[in-house]
């Protein structure tokens, strides 16, 4: 069936070093993609997303990439600060369809 | 910045009691949606609403209703609660009629524990 997932349940880096997020999707129909951050006691809040017509998108110290060729989508933050502590979830979307499909998502620790 | 507002972040209910959870949106927003998030199953969608006084069943409809009466304002009801229902609602809109293309901005959420 339709999935998107994530190969690192967790993730654990050192505060200043570059965090790389995975997800993979599996509808080779989706044609959007979207990253949200979830901190403790809040909802999803959306980071950046990308279109399948594009490859990469950057915005303020976050990177998504897409790789369409084997499915494979991936987050990259910048000088990993403490405040980038939260689970991070990838989500698609097929713009003839009407559902999102959320991953599972990755916990990100930073170590002070 | 949208807002989007979950009237109660804690609710506690008896079994049996219909319950109401409230959402509102600031942004003019077409779209809205209801969804429950438990540990290790991620975000279900109960139902969404493309605009005033329509609905469409998400994937776990069953047990909830919805009603839309005005644009900014999407409640979600629980006909009559169940422990199985203990979970973490959340609400969110996205612009735009239909689906696709625009992330979704999400309210705060509402624990609800039904004893």
């Amino acid at each position: 069936g339709e999935s998107v997932g994530l190969h690192l349940p967790t993730l654990s880096v050192q505060e200043g070093d570059n965090s790389i997020i995975n997800c993979a999707y599996s509808n080779s129909a989706s044609d959007y993609f979207i990253w949200y951050k979830q901190e403790s006691g809040k909802g999803p809040q959306f980071i950046i997303d990308i279109r399948s017509n594009m490859d990469k998108r950057q915005g303020q110290r976050v990177t998504v990439l897409l790789n369409k060729t084997v499915k494979h989508l991936s987050l990259q933050i910048a000088a990993t600060q403490p405040g980038d502590s939260a689970v991070y979830f990838c989500a698609e979307e097929n713009t003839g369809g009407f559902k999102t499909i959320f991953g599972a998502g990755t916990r990100l620790f930073v170590k002070a | 910045d949208v807002k989007v507002t979950q009237s109660s972040r804690y609710l506690v209910k008896r079994t049996g009691e219909k319950v109401f959870l409230e959402c509102v949106q600031d942004m003019d927003h077409e779209n809205m949606f209801w969804y429950r998030q438990d540990p290790g199953l991620g975000l279900r969608l109960i139902y969404f609403s493309y605009d005033v006084k329509m609905k469409e069943k998400g994937d776990i409809p069953e047990g909830y209703s919805v009603s839309r009466e005005k644009k900014e304002r999407f409640s979600l009801i629980l006909e009559s609660a169940s422990t199985n229902q203990t979970s973490m609602y959340l609400c969110a809109s996205s612009l735009l009629r239909g689906r696709g293309n625009q992330p979704q901005h999400f309210g705060d959420g509402t624990r609800l524990s039904i004893l």
